[in-house]
């Protein structure tokens, strides 16, 4: 079956240092990549939509300078959260497309990120 | 304002009551989906329901494109069914835009 493998799972940094996130899509061909931010006591936003070959499109009040983001191939992805502040802790996850399967986003199991 | 809303916002069951959650969106959609958010925050997708009913156990999802709705049915409810459920839609970039949720407890 399909599924995302995102890691870490948990982590912890200290305010104005960076971590960087990663998700691995198995068992199919990840088109796109989802990244989504649940702050504390809100939903999920969208951070950025990755596409294989594509320029990556963040939304509005997330930068690329704030959150860059690879997406090498068809299983990989990383987010980067650079120079974390408390505003940005939260629970991460991404979200990768399979465009064969009725365009179903498969979700990792998220990073919670605390900022201390 | 809100694109996705979700009502109710929380809900209390007796173990082995039914549970009719609503979703409605606020602009034209082309799918949505339904999730449940276990306690740890981990994301399960129940459901891709672009229209129609769909079934799955003791689920069962019922969306409306046209009228921009859709409904969760939970039907004896057990106490591993609490959690929080979103619902989503698909805008045009392609990502999700979720609701609030709603957050279910059952309990024995």
């Amino acid at each position: 079956g399909a599924l995302v493998y995102q890691y870490p799972r948990r982590t912890i940094c200290k305010s104005g240092t960076s971590m960087r996130m990663e998700c691995q899509a198995v068992g199919f061909q990840a088109t796109s990549v989802a990244w989504y931010r649940q702050s504390p006591q809100k939903t999920f936003e969208l951070i950025a939509l990755s596409t294989v070959n594509s320029a990556i499109k963040y939304e509005q009040n997330f930068t690329q300078e704030k959150f860059p983001i690879s997406h090498p191939n068809l299983s990989f992805s990383s987010m980067t959260v650079l120079n974390a502040y408390l505003e940005d802790r939260g629970l991460y996850l991404c979200g990768a497309r399979d465009a064969s399967s009725a365009e179903t986003l498969y979700f990792g199991s998220g990073t919670r990120l605390t900022v201390l | 304002g809100q694109q996705v809303q979700q009502s109710p916002a929380s809900l209390v069951l007796q173990e082995g009551e039914n549970a009719e959650l609503q979703c409605n969106f606020s602009t034209s959609l082309n799918s949505m989906q339904w999730f449940y958010q276990r306690p740890g925050g981990s994301l399960v997708s129940l459901f891709y329901n672009p229209s129609g009913t769909k079934q799955s156990g003791r689920l069962t999802s019922t969306t409306v494109i046209k009228e921009r709705r859709s409904s969760l049915h939970i039907s004896s409810s057990q106490t591993t069914d609490s959690g929080t459920y979103l619902c989503a839609m698909a805008n045009y970039a392609q990502g999700l835009t979720f609701g609030l949720g709603t957050r279910v407890s059952v309990f024995p």
